[in-house]
């Protein structure tokens, strides 16, 4: 069964400020997926990562995929108040007919000025 | 301009009673996948089509059901709602097989 874990689940910065939330998955994938959403809105498109060592990056928001270790990164750099917003991770299950994409659980990240 | 269109934006049903949510894109996209999302979860994708092609998630209710009846348009029909499937349901596209999506505003469910 494909599991995907999201850390942390909240996430409060100062504006500023670099850090990075982590997106583990269980089994096999050949792509991996970073959405945005704003409270109460529809989800917005951020990164495909489809290559072990792929980086993709948009303004202050770079993903990294290393799919030996099963890991996906998001790293935010010098954070502002307009990045506020819940972060998904969903991996799609390579193969086999059940649960082919599987989402995180979510970060909420919260900027502070 | 909107380039995936969700209607309506809000939908209040009764207790199994049938409803149909639309979709419709300008995009001429391959894809279309239908999400459903409850309150401060993760948002959780029911099926997509390729084209004509009905992929249906191994997890999803037999009273989930959609249609394509061209590349434009899709329809998520819930035949007998629930309480349970009130909720946000996203439609997106993408132009290849889960390549980079393009989602709606959402149609917001609400079962009475």
């Amino acid at each position: 069964e494909l599991k995907v874990e999201q850390n942390p689940l909240f996430l409060s910065m100062q504006e500023g400020k670099n850090y990075t939330i982590y997106c583990n998955y269980s089994t096999t994938s050949d792509r991996l997926y970073w959405y945005r959403q704003d409270p109460g809105k529809s989800l917005e498109s951020l990164f495909v990562l489809l290559s072990n060592g792929a980086v993709k990056q948009e303004g202050r928001l770079m993903a990294s995929l290393d799919t030996k270790a099963r890991l996906s990164t998001l790293h935010i750099t010098a954070a502002v108040h307009d990045l506020s917003a819940t972060y998904f991770c969903a991996v799609r299950r390579y193969g086999g007919s059940q649960g082919n994409l599987i989402f995180g659980k979510g970060t909420k990240l919260s900027v502070k000025p | 301009d909107a380039m995936v269109i969700q209607n309506p934006r809000y939908q209040v049903t009764q207790f199994g009673k049938p409803v149909t949510l639309s979709c419709s894109q300008t995009l001429n996209h391959n894809v279309m996948y239908w999400y459903q999302q409850k309150s401060s979860q993760a948002p959780k994708l029911l099926f997509h089509y390729y084209d004509k092609d009905f992929n249906n998630e191994a997890d999803t209710p037999d009273n989930f059901q959609s249609r394509r009846p061209n590349t434009s348009f899709c329809f998520l029909d819930i035949r007998s709602p629930g309480l349970g499937d009130a909720a946000m349901y996203l439609c997106a596209t993408s132009r290849e097989d889960f390549y980079i999506q393009y989602f709606g505003a959402g149609t917001r469910l609400s079962v009475l």
